[in-house]
């Protein structure tokens, strides 16, 4: 089946710790996306990728960084620079082309102890 | 002025019932237009492009209006599985940037 994963489900960090979180897609999509969702609030964009070896930050990159040496992947660190981390941190690709619908990954819960 | 936005809700309604929703947008260059369905814990899902003649598909119908700056969406005969956060999703500037809104919630109640 062909679809976006992201793991893991649920995370707990503590304070001033780094995590990785995983996206991995087959749809052979070029553009990837991260993105947090807070409560009461809209989907805010951290970071996106519209090629290999490329990406650019979003709205709210600060505190976060990304790679992406594989089309299938685009991995997000939440580093402890971030100040509010707990949040639900959705995936997202596309296919690379302007305005395009964007497809989601299950998302990853993040909470911060 | 927020980009998308939209009325939160929630908008309460009996099974069968038609409900619409709009959603008003500020940047006139917009040129792609969606609704997402989001439930409850879950990732969005996209429900329908919205074209500038309007589409429908099934139950739901969505509608551009450029002039004014807002799209619809529209629900017939609602369904207890229709309850869900109704995103609106419109392209910015430049490259495949979308804009969500904070979404509608819909409450279908038997």
């Amino acid at each position: 089946d062909g679809g976006i994963t992201q793991s893991p489900k649920y995370l707990f960090r503590k304070e001033g710790q780094n995590v990785t979180l995983s996206c991995e897609q087959n749809l052979n999509h070029d553009a990837m996306y991260w993105y947090r969702q807070d409560p009461g609030q809209g989907l805010r964009l951290i970071y996106y990728s519209q090629i290999v070896n490329d990406f650019q930050k979003g709205d709210i990159a600060e505190g976060y960084s990304v790679s992406r040496e594989k089309k299938e992947s685009f991995p997000l660190t939440v580093t402890s620079a971030q100040k509010n981390p707990t949040a639900f941190y959705l995936c997202a690709s596309s296919i690379n082309r302007v305005g395009n619908e964007q497809f989601f990954g299950p998302g990853t819960r993040l909470t911060v102890l | 002025r927020k980009e998308v936005e939209q009325d939160p809700g929630p908008f309460n309604v009996p099974e069968g019932a038609t409900v619409a929703f709009n959603c008003t947008y500020s940047n006139s260059a917009s040129q792609s237009f969606f609704w997402y369905r989001q439930d409850c814990r879950k990732e969005p899902k996209l429900l329908m492009s919205v074209y500038s003649s309007g589409n429908e598909d099934g139950r739901f119908t969505a509608q551009l209006n450029r002039a004014s700056q807002y799209i619809s969406l529209l629900i017939r005969d609602s369904k207890l599985s229709d309850s869900a956060t109704y995103l609106c999703v419109v392209n910015s500037k430049g490259f495949q940037k979308l804009v969500f809104g904070t979404g509608t919630r819909l409450l279908v109640s038997p």
